[in-house]
């Protein structure tokens, strides 16, 4: 079975520009979760999408943004982009089996896309 | 936005050494408590879900209790091999937030 993927697997952008992140899950998985890793800091959480809907959603500003479509696939995006948004977005799917709670299910997590902004 | 810490932050054992790390969490509102091995240039990779106070889990020579009561939960790791080597993240929370990890190096 595939795991999950994450396209592109670098990113280098400058202040001000947007970028779009993808991420295909485990083929029968229904959630997939963004993270976003910085220096220092812990995987914090952004949003999750389930059934192509936003389930749950992170303290982050309306800057990022996300989508799922019917396929499960999922791509995250960020407009505007400030310097501190450099780090690692990790995306992560999980079966989820009707449990609306992100903790409640097993994540399996994606390679990463490793956003530098200058 | 649940406060999970892990301690310690780094740890540097020899081959053989027995180890044990500590996850903390506010212990009202809890779900489910995870635990995570990421290895340098891999995905994290689940090694428990938790859910139950006094839960106990193993998987080979890894294993984790938990204390929701308390709010703690601990990883053991015994006769550490450098094949272990990894930053281990623990995580809960209705949203899921980990803690900043604990990076383990296990000298061979």
């Amino acid at each position: 079975k595939a795991g999950v993927t994450q396209t592109p697997r670098y990113l280098i952008k400058t202040r001000g520009q947007q970028v779009t992140l993808s991420c295909s899950p485990i083929s029968g998985h229904r959630s997939v979760s963004w993270y976003q890793q910085t220096p220092g800091q812990g995987l914090q959480f952004l949003f999750e999408y389930f059934s192509e809907t936003q389930r749950n959603k992170g303290n982050f500003p309306g800057r990022f943004s996300g989508r799922q479509f019917s396929n499960s696939r999922s791509e995250m995006n960020v407009s505007t982009l400030e310097l501190g948004d450099s780090a690692l977005y990790l995306c992560a799917s999980s079966l989820s089996l009707g449990r609306i709670i992100p903790s409640y299910n097993e994540q399996f997590f994606g390679p990463g896309t490793r956003l530098t902004v200058l | 936005i649940l406060n999970v810490e892990q301690s310690p932050q780094s740890l540097h054992v020899q081959e053989g050494d027995s180890t044990n790390f500590t996850c903390s969490f506010p212990s009202s509102n809890f779900y489910a408590l995870h635990w995570y091995r990421w290895e340098t240039a891999k995905s994290p990779e689940a090694l428990f879900v938790m859910t139950l106070n006094g839960d106990e889990k193993k998987k080979g020579r890894i294993s984790a209790t938990l204390n929701t009561k308390e709010g703690y939960s601990y990883l053991y790791i015994k006769g550490s091999q450098p094949e272990d080597s990894a930053t281990y993240l623990c995580g809960g929370g209705s949203r899921l937030t980990f803690g900043e990890g604990t990076q383990l190096t296990v000298n061979p």
